[in-house]
């Protein structure tokens, strides 16, 4: 059984650029689930996905957006950004219905 | 407004000693409560997890304490291990809500000395 997979693993973006970041989920799990986890914090909720349309949003401003595909995978895009959007970005994936979510390793985005 | 409040910020403890971690939170609608441990440049890895309707949940050398009245939960890691020397976070989510969303507490960082 294949775990959540993330990329890339590292970003260097510069201020007002954009960025995709993507996530494939855990076999047989149809929801994801993106974070924000920024040094030396707890993971905060950006955002989740399940049956390709956002079902639940965090405190994010809208140039944080996201899509979920078919196969489940997903994207996270965030626009114009930040340097307090550097963070490490990380995905869960969980079952129908089911509280257990599993994470990825994330991708590290650093914004200059 | 901080929902799940974890202490200590770090903790230091001998080889084979006990580990223990508390958290507490605000929102009664809270219904499952995950704990996470994560390694420097790594995701976070499910732990163990509890749900209101049981005082205590045991897996291997992990124990989970929940105490519904004073909405408190605390992580007992027994035998303490070097290779346990790690961050852990303790989370909650309201089942019940729109969706499965983890609420994290802000982390402990637990260094285990040989």
């Amino acid at each position: 059984e294949t775990g959540v997979t993330q990329s890339p693993t590292h970003l260097i973006k510069t201020r007002g650029q954009q960025v995709t970041l993507r996530c494939s989920s855990q076999s047989g799990h149809n929801t994801v689930s993106w974070y924000q986890q920024a040094l030396g914090q707890g993971p905060q909720f950006i955002f989740q996905y399940y049956r390709e349309e956002e079902n639940g949003r965090g405190n994010f401003p809208p140039r944080f957006s996201g899509l979920q595909f078919p196969n489940y995978s997903s994207e996270l895009n965030v626009n114009a950004l930040e340097l307090d959007d550097s963070a490490l970005y990380l995905c869960a994936s969980s079952q129908p219905n089911r509280a257990e979510q599993y994470f990825g390793p994330g991708t590290r985005l650093t914004v200059t | 407004q901080q929902q799940v409040k974890q202490s200590p910020q770090s903790l230091i403890v001998q080889k084979g000693g006990i580990s223990i971690i508390n958290c507490a939170y605000e929102n009664t609608a809270f219904d499952y409560f995950p704990w996470y441990q994560q390694f420097p440049g790594k995701g976070p890895a499910l732990l163990i997890a509890i749900r209101p309707d049981v005082s205590e949940k045991k897996e291997g050398r992990f124990t989970i304490s929940f105490n519904k009245s004073a909405k408190q939960f605390s992580l007992h890691i027994m035998d303490s291990q070097p290779g346990d020397s790690a961050t852990y976070f303790c989370a909650a989510i309201n089942s019940g809500g729109s969706n499965y969303k983890l609420t994290f507490g802000k982390g402990t960082l637990l260094t285990v000395n040989p």
